[in-house]
C-alpha cells in the first residue's frame, strides 16, 4: 500500500458544482497537510495548508482533515472553468523529513 | 524573484545520450528538490539537498542518475546514458526548509523525451 493514495480521476464536473477531492494515507505520523494546485504545463502551486485535524476555509476552497480516518478533502465550491487543473495532496510528520504526494486528481470544469 | 528556473524546457534525445537538467533555485532558500513526475508514478522525489548538500537520495533509481548542487544558486541532474523509460517531466522546487512547514515554490520543469 502507498503512503498516500489519490484517485487520478479524471473528473468532469459543470460549473457551479460543489467538487470534492480526497485523499488517504497510512502513515499515522503525519501532521501537516496541503493541496497543490497544477495548471497542465506548469509546476505544482500550494493552494491550502493545514495543521493536524479539522477545517480551514479559504475563499471558495475548504480543506477538512481527519486524523482518525487518515483522509483529507479538498471541497471547492461554485467551481469554475479557471479550476480545471491537478490536484495533489501533500503530507509530512515533523522535522525535516521531506513531503509525500499523491499523485494527483485531474479536475475539468465545463463551462 | 523570477522564481525557480529550469532549463532546458523541452529535450529530446536519443537512448544512450546523456542528458543534463538545470537549475536555479529561489534565493535564499536552502532547500533544493528534484522530482520526476509521470502518469503512472505520479510525482517522485528523486533527491533533496540543504545548504548545498545532498541529505537523501534514495529516490534516485539507479546509477545513471546523479545530481549535483556546487553553490546554492545552482543544481543539476545528470542522466547517463539514457533510456526511453526515463521520459518525464523533471521539476525542481525549492523551499526554506524541507518540510511541509516551508512552502516548495517548482520550477516549470523540464520535459524529457527519450526515443
Amino acid at each position: 500500500q502507498k503512503e498516500v493514495e489519490q484517485d487520478p480521476g479524471p473528473l468532469s464536473v459543470p460549473e457551479g458544482a460543489i467538487v470534492s477531492l480526497n485523499c488517504t494515507y497510512s502513515n499515522s505520523a503525519f501532521q501537516y497537510f496541503m493541496w497543490y494546485r497544477q495548471y497542465s504545463r506548469k509546476g505544482p502551486e500550494l493552494l491550502m495548508y493545514t495543521y493536524s485535524s479539522g477545517n480551514k476555509e479559504d475563499g471558495r476552497f475548504t480543506a477538512q482533515v481527519d486524523k482518525s480516518s487518515k483522509y483529507i478533502s479538498l471541497f471547492i465550491r461554485d467551481s469554475q472553468p479557471s479550476d480545471s487543473a491537478t490536484y495533489l495532496c501533500a503530507m509530512y510528520n515533523s522535522g525535516n523529513t521531506p513531503l509525500v504526494f499523491g499523485k494527483g486528481t485531474r479536475l475539468s470544469v465545463i463551462a | 524573484d523570477a522564481g525557480v528556473i529550469q532549463s532546458p524546457r523541452h529535450e529530446v534525445t536519443e537512448m544512450g545520450q546523456e542528458v543534463t537538467l538545470r537549475c536555479k533555485p529561489i534565493s535564499g532558500h536552502d532547500y533544493l528538490f528534484w522530482y520526476r513526475q509521470t502518469m503512472m508514478r505520479g510525482l517522485e522525489l528523486l533527491i533533496y539537498f540543504n545548504n548545498n548538500v545532498p541529505i537523501d537520495d534514495s529516490g534516485m533509481p539507479e546509477d545513471r542518475f546523479s545530481a549535483k548542487m556546487p553553490n546554492a544558486s545552482f543544481s543539476t541532474l545528470k542522466i547517463q546514458p539514457s533510456e526511453p523509460r526515463d521520459s518525464a517531466v523533471y521539476f525542481c522546487a525549492s523551499s526554506r526548509t524541507s518540510g511541509g512547514a516551508s512552502e516548495q515554490y517548482f520550477g516549470p520543469g523540464t520535459r524529457l523525451t527519450v526515443t
